[in-house]
């Protein structure tokens, strides 16, 4: 069955500190991508990075970065010195099989920067 | 359009009374997604269409759900009967088939049964 976890529901950080987002997926598939969102509280999710199951190299797109470990069936996600507007819900999701379909979702993190 | 867009934002409505909620997907974008977001919960798919048809309606929670696409573009989910549970965020996106950048969300219809 596939499943995301993660187990960080609110994470609180003074600005300038580093943060890193847990996301632990199961899945039996082979062929699979994972994805991060951002939802501040405009309610709008915004992409932030999709990542395949043949690909773990480790990815940075300026304070933001993504280690994907298959052995340990983890995607985790670091932001650099924090800041305020880094404050959002941020969401995990799988997808199975070849092609951008069905997300299976985690309950998502909390992550409030303090100024 | 330039992004989804999805109406009403807000919905009020009594126990028992059937609601549309709409979305306009990213003009040329030939996959639709319904998902639904309880407080505090991620997000539950419901249904997905690719064009006007829907291989994957397994999300929809119970017959009361029902959506359609036409045009290969507007899309409208319907909730008969609403119950108190079904207060929800009820999300749409859109992608191109095979897009690396994933879904493009719109920002929700907050439906609150009372």
């Amino acid at each position: 069955a596939q499943k995301v976890t993660q187990a960080q529901t609110e994470i609180s950080v003074v600005e300038k500190e580093d943060v890193t987002l847990d996301c632990v997926y199961e899945t039996r598939d082979t062929t699979y991508y994972l994805f991060w969102y951002k939802q501040p509280p405009s309610g709008e999710l915004v992409f932030l990075i999709r990542r395949n199951s043949f690909d773990e190299q480790n990815e940075i797109s300026g304070r933001y970065s993504w280690n994907f470990q298959k052995s340990t069936s983890s995607f985790n996600f670091t932001i650099t010195a924090s800041q305020v507007v880094d404050s959002a819900v941020y969401f995990c999701a799988l997808s199975e099989g070849s092609g951008t379909y069905k997300y299976i979702f985690g309950t998502g993190t909390r992550l409030k920067v303090l100024a | 359009g330039a992004g989804v867009s999805q109406s009403p934002s807000n919905k009020v409505t009594e126990k028992g009374k059937d609601v549309e909620l709409r979305c306009d997907p990213i003009s040329g974008h030939t996959a639709l997604y319904w998902y639904r977001q309880r407080l505090g919960q991620g997000l539950e798919f419901l249904i997905y269409f690719q064009g006007n048809s829907a291989p994957d309606k397994s999300g929809l929670p119970s017959d009361r759900f029902s959506a359609e696409r036409t045009g290969e573009s507007v899309s409208t989910l319907t909730i008969q009967r609403t119950q108190q549970e079904d207060s929800a965020v009820y999300l749409c996106a859109s992608s191109l088939q095979g897009d690396y950048y994933g879904y493009t969300f719109g920002s929700g219809t907050r439906l609150t049964v009372v």
